[in-house]
């Protein structure tokens, strides 16, 4: 069964720092990764779709890696808001359309 | 409205009842997703449907049934409710389950007392 992780559970950055969020996946057989994020009390936004063939994907401030083989993806957000403040989550998609999440990391951007 | 919207958005029930958590989407996404979530789980699959009258069992389906007669619609039922089942449940959409993202509704908390 495929386990997704990300490390870590907490973090809180000082505005304008440039931060990397880590994903790690225990099963290389996937066929995309994809990045939300989670206001509290809210639904998830997607931020970006990585296919199992590419190696990033960029979206404004934020850019996200796949490296299949390794099992890892990072979510890179450059100059950081208080606006990014909330949960980031990564999520495969593995064979027989099974979709499988990590716990999110909880950001906070201080002013 | 356009989207996907969950109603209702706040539940509360008694063991052993059956509760219907709605689902609607107005993109005409062939592929719909019900998903819990759980402190300490994050989200976990419950069902899918690929498209009307199509659909298949996720991570953790037992206690839920689902049915899709019309594309726009994926309700989730719980036959019997108990405790466990407390949670907050999302549906998703996307128009393709390889290359496309999935779009998510503001979710239902369900509370089983």
């Amino acid at each position: 069964k495929q386990e997704v992780t990300q490390i870590p559970a907490a973090l809180s950055v000082p505005e304008g720092e440039n931060l990397v969020l880590n994903c790690s996946f225990t099963d290389s057989a996937i066929y995309n990764l994809q990045w939300f994020r989670q206001d509290p009390g809210k639904g998830l936004t997607s931020l970006l779709l990585i296919q199992s063939s590419q190696r990033e994907q960029t979206s404004g401030r934020l850019n996200a890696s796949l490296d299949k083989s390794s099992g890892r993806s990072t979510l890179y957000i450059a100059a950081s808001q208080p606006g990014d403040s909330a949960t980031y989550l990564c999520a495969v998609r593995a064979t027989g359309n099974q979709f499988y999440f990590g716990t999110g990391t909880s950001l906070t951007v201080i002013p | 409205d356009a989207g996907i919207t969950q109603s209702p958005r706040y539940k509360i029930t008694e063991t052993g009842r059956q509760v219907t958590l709605m689902c609607h989407q107005t993109w005409s996404h062939s592929y719909m997703f019900w998903y819990r979530q759980d402190l300490g789980h994050g989200l976990r699959l419950i069902y899918y449907s690929a498209a009307a009258d199509i659909t298949d069992k996720g991570e953790v389906s037992d206690g839920y049934v689902v049915s899709r007669s019309k594309t726009e619609n994926f309700p989730l039922t719980l036959e019997s409710a108990t405790r466990s089942q407390t949670s907050v449940y999302f549906c998703a959409s996307s128009d393709d389950a390889f290359f496309y993202e999935q779009y998510f509704g503001p979710g239902t908390r369900l509370t089983v007392t």
